[in-house]
């Protein structure tokens, strides 16, 4: 197992057009995550999934942003119509599920330039 | 409203010493926290974590302190060597098996030979 992988590992793209990116969790990890992280800022949560079920979303996601997780393996995230404020790095990260807390492990990220 | 707050953008530690890096929360209802490390182009790698219940939690040269009471926690990296040098994040979640971190702004670690 060679960790969480994200694809592409960047992509810039014109402002106004649509983009995805994809994730491979760590096997047999059923939590995945997407995180936003901007210069000089951590990480920001933007959603979660438990398997193919999208469990939270957060008020960062708008309307322009969708992700899926359809078989509860890969999943992707799409932005539409992006825009400049868009360009940061979308990372994602998995985890098992347990009894109780545990690490969430990232990929190494996709870098967005949206110009 | 930042909830996990780092107030050190930046640290500089000469190689061999201790180096301490701080964060405070707000937010009562987190219980369990933890420490990532970050090299430019990677995604952050996971370091240390604590549980509410516990003050103190070490491993190998790492060590994090939890200050229930003052929401404050800091990880102490001793002796500190030049391959520590990173950008690390405080991250915490709040409920039992709630994944969702919230981070803080990150302290860039520069070790000094």
């Amino acid at each position: 197992d060679t960790g969480v992988s994200q694809n592409p590992r960047h992509k810039i793209t014109k402002r106004g057009q649509n983009v995805t990116f994809r994730c491979d969790p760590i096997s047999e990890h059923n939590r995945l995550y997407w995180y936003r992280q901007t210069l000089g800022q951590g990480p920001e949560f933007l959603t979660y999934f438990q398997n193919e079920a999208q469990l939270e979303k957060s008020r960062l996601l708008s309307d322009r942003f969708s992700a899926e997780r359809p078989k509860g393996s890969f999943s992707t995230l799409e932005i539409q119509r992006t825009e400049q404020g868009d360009s940061a790095m979308y990372l994602c990260a998995s985890s098992p599920k347990t009894g109780g807390n545990t690490e969430a492990f990232f990929g190494q990220g996709t870098r967005l330039t949206v110009v | 409203d930042q909830q996990v707050k780092q107030n050190s953008p930046s640290l500089s530690v000469q190689e061999g010493r201790i180096s301490i890096l701080n964060c405070d929360y707000t937010n009562s209802m987190f219980d369990y926290f933890l420490w990532y490390k970050k090299y430019p182009a990677e995604g952050p790698t996971f370091l240390i974590s604590i549980s509410s219940i516990k003050d103190k939690n070490e491993d190998g040269r790492f060590t994090v302190f939890l200050n229930k009471s003052a929401k404050h926690l800091s990880l102490h990296i001793v002796p500190s060597q030049p391959g520590d040098s990173a950008v690390y994040f405080c991250a915490a979640s709040a409920g039992r098996g709630a994944q969702k971190l919230v981070f803080g702004q990150g302290t860039r670690l520069t070790i000094n030979p």
